[in-house]
């Protein structure tokens, strides 16, 4: 099945600093990736998404682009707040198609600490 | 709210005994999946519906673990004499069934805590 590669953390930054996190995953076919973020003491939350090769996600000022060439979805934002702790999952589908369609396997998160 | 609700949010309970977490999915959503997530851990998959159906179990749900939806619309999840490697945080997830479509919304969690 496909698998995900997530850069281990934690990251610490302060406040305004530019951010990477690293995801790079292996596939059969060209599957949707995702990343997720956990607040502490919540659950995942969808953060952005991307569909097809070439297509970028954003939201909240993160950004991630769908890079076949290089089978990665690394995660950017510009500047980055306190607020944006976290702890940030590259995901994308285990398998393609059939009846467990749908069924996501992660990485093992990277836990993000934005100091002021 | 139209989100994923779990509930409880947390449980604490003896080694032996045995828990009922229930989770209600998105109302439009036919998918609804159970993810295991350990301490420092990304989450892992153990169970799928696709309305009442059970269409797959992961090997991480042993015998104790049982898992229902009997109308296609809530679920239910239940361990049976817990063992302290049973504490984890248990996420509910659903999903449409639109062709492609493949994000899963997540409810907040329940944590469990076996002592």
């Amino acid at each position: 099945g496909n698998s995900v590669t997530q850069m281990e953390g934690p990251v610490t930054l302060s406040e305004e600093a530019f951010l990477t996190i690293n995801c790079t995953y292996t596939a059969t076919g060209y599957p949707s990736l995702f990343w997720y973020v956990q607040y502490p003491g919540e659950g995942l939350q969808l953060l952005l998404k991307a569909t097809k090769a070439d297509d970028k996600g954003s939201n909240k000022g993160f950004e991630a682009t769908y890079r076949k060439e290089t089978t990665s979805f690394h995660l950017e934002k510009g500047s980055v707040q306190v607020s944006d702790s976290a702890v940030y999952f590259c995901a994308l589908p285990r398998e393609a198609g059939g009846t467990s369609y749908g069924k996501l396997t992660f990485g093992q998160g990277t836990i993000l600490t934005v100091h002021p | 709210d139209t989100g994923v609700s779990q509930d409880p949010r947390h449980k604490i309970t003896k080694r032996g005994q045995n828990v009922t977490f229930r989770c209600d999915p998105i109302s439009e959503h036919n998918r609804l999946y159970w993810y295991r997530q350990t301490l420092g851990q990304g989450p892992e998959f153990l169970t799928y519906f696709q309305n009442e159906a059970q269409l797959e179990k992961s090997r991480l749900l042993s015998d104790r673990f049982s898992a229902e939806r009997p109308k296609g619309s809530f679920s239910t999840l239940e361990i049976q004499r817990t063992e302290q490697g049973d504490s984890a945080m248990y996420l509910c997830a659903s999903s449409p069934k639109r062709r492609l479509e493949e994000t899963q919304y997540f409810g907040p969690g329940t944590r469990l805590l076996v002592l």
